[in-house]
């Protein structure tokens, strides 16, 4: 069965400390990795990654997949009280737009 | 930027009573929208696939009589929990892609729906 699994599920830091989230996947005819950011209702998109070893950064953000050990990682450096959310891994595998997702991990970032 | 628009925000009936919850794509077309439920502390589950003009395609579990999905235009899906019970309590987004592409893809705000 196919899976995406997050980690840590929940997670409190200081603002100014850095964190990175996990998402690892076992899937059949993997596509792409997502990752949103889920703040009160309506997750936003961060990032797609399709290909291994290439970063992707905006601003204080960055992710990277890593396709031959079936992750990926979010980081967030010097992160602010706005950083608090639930972030959102998700996959979608060859031929379909379906969108498969972690429970997500729900950051908390404290003044 | 891409607005998807979802309405209501939060519902609560009566067991038994059917709900309908509108969701928008406001400034672009969409001939595809998708249907999540989540459960606290739980993923956004897919429940199905709303494919404007034509028959929605529902997700292995997801009873379609149950939950039904109306694509009538390019901008608007609607999804109807009939008979709802205290089990179907849950929040429910929709999301719609511009050009199909999952890097497009714009969430609606929600729904809470509360059975009572």
């Amino acid at each position: 069965e196919d899976k995406v699994v997050q980690s840590p599920l929940s997670l409190v830091v200081h603002e100014g400390d850095t964190v990175t989230l996990n998402c690892s996947y076992e899937v059949t005819n993997f596509r792409s990795l997502l990752w949103y950011k889920q703040e009160k209702k309506a997750p936003t998109f961060l990032f797609m990654l399709t290909s291994s070893g290439i970063e992707k950064k905006s601003g204080r953000l960055s992710s990277i997949l890593d396709k031959k050990e079936l992750f990926s990682i979010l980081n967030i450096t010097a992160t602010q009280t706005g950083d608090s959310a639930v972030y959102l891994c998700a996959l979608t595998q060859g031929g379909s737009e379906k969108l498969v997702f972690g429970k997500g991990t729900k950051l908390t970032v404290n003044p | 930027g891409a607005v998807v628009s979802q309405h209501p925000s939060r519902v609560i009936c009566k067991s038994g009573t059917s709900v309908k919850i509108e969701c928008r794509s406001l400034d672009f077309q969409a001939t595809t929208m998708f249907w999540y439920r989540q459960f606290p502390k739980q993923s956004l589950m897919l429940m199905a696939t709303s494919n404007e003009g034509s028959k929605a395609t529902y997700e292995q579990g997801v009873e379609k009589d149950k939950f039904l999905i109306n694509h009538a235009s390019l901008t608007l899906s609607t999804l109807t929990v009939t008979s709802a019970h205290p089990e179907d309590s849950s929040f429910y987004i929709c999301s719609a892609a511009i050009g199909g592409a999952n890097e497009k893809l714009f969430f609606g705000s929600g729904t809470q729906l509360s059975v009572l």
